[in-house]
């Protein structure tokens, strides 16, 4: 069963435009929510995270905005640029519960942003 | 900073083989992980240890193994590789549960 599942699988999107991910989560234990990037040859990197006591986090051109009863949370990239080509992962994990200590990950989308 | 490193970064191998691949971590980090990423799946988690002395089953355990050596290593182990096998592994640490998560740059890992 996933845990974090992750839309769309791909995404293109122009220079300058604005590229949006979306996961959702069924596990209420979850309270700690990660976007991480990954370039090809490269392990992932922590982009920006969030925890579930706000409803939205910007740093940059990056905001990730939470909804709670929705059990959504999703990346927003603003003003994207061909060096944000790159895979982006969400992920969740929890500090107590069944799943403690474990971070689990989306299947990933692939951002292509053209010149 | 070396951060977490892993060997080998590339490894053949034939079926039924065994390896380990070695991660460590100088960060000091109580948390590792072992995940395989495969075209379409994203990360899965295979293995992991919340902290020193403990270790726990991830979403894909079988077939693995590991060992938290001491606090700065955790190895995988693949007794009878499968061709199933062959994927792209990748050890991350964190300081504790919902923290960060360092990476390192992964084993790309092939059985014939």
């Amino acid at each position: 069963q996933q845990q974090v599942k992750q839309s769309p699988q791909s995404l293109i999107v122009q220079k300058g435009g604005i590229s949006i991910i979306n996961c959702a989560y069924e596990n209420t234990a979850f309270d700690y929510f990660p976007w991480y990037q990954q370039f090809p040859g490269k392990g992932p990197a922590l982009l920006i995270a969030i925890r579930p006591d706000v409803s939205e986090k910007k740093e940059g051109r990056f905001t990730i905005s939470f909804n709670k009863s929705a059990k959504q949370f999703s990346l927003h990239i603003m003003d994207s640029q061909p060096g944000d080509s790159a895979t982006y992962f969400c992920a969740a994990s929890d500090k107590r519960g069944s799943t403690l200590g474990r971070l689990y990950f989306g299947r990933g989308t692939q951002l292509t942003v053209w010149p | 900073n070396a951060g977490v490193t892993q060997t080998p970064k590339f490894q053949v191998l034939k079926t039924g083989q065994s390896m380990t691949l070695q991660c460590a971590q100088d960060m000091n980090h109580n948390s590792m992980y072992w995940y395989r990423q495969d075209p379409g799946m994203g990360l899965r988690l295979i293995y992991y240890s919340a902290s020193e002395g403990t270790t726990d089953k991830g979403e894909v355990p079988n077939g693995y193994n590991v060992s938290r050596l001491n606090k700065r290593e955790f190895s995988l182990r693949l007794e009878s590789a499968a061709p199933s096998q062959t994927s792209v592994y990748f050890c991350a640490s964190r300081q504790t549960v919902n923290t960060e998560a360092f990476f390192g740059q992964g084993t790309r890992l092939t059985v014939v």
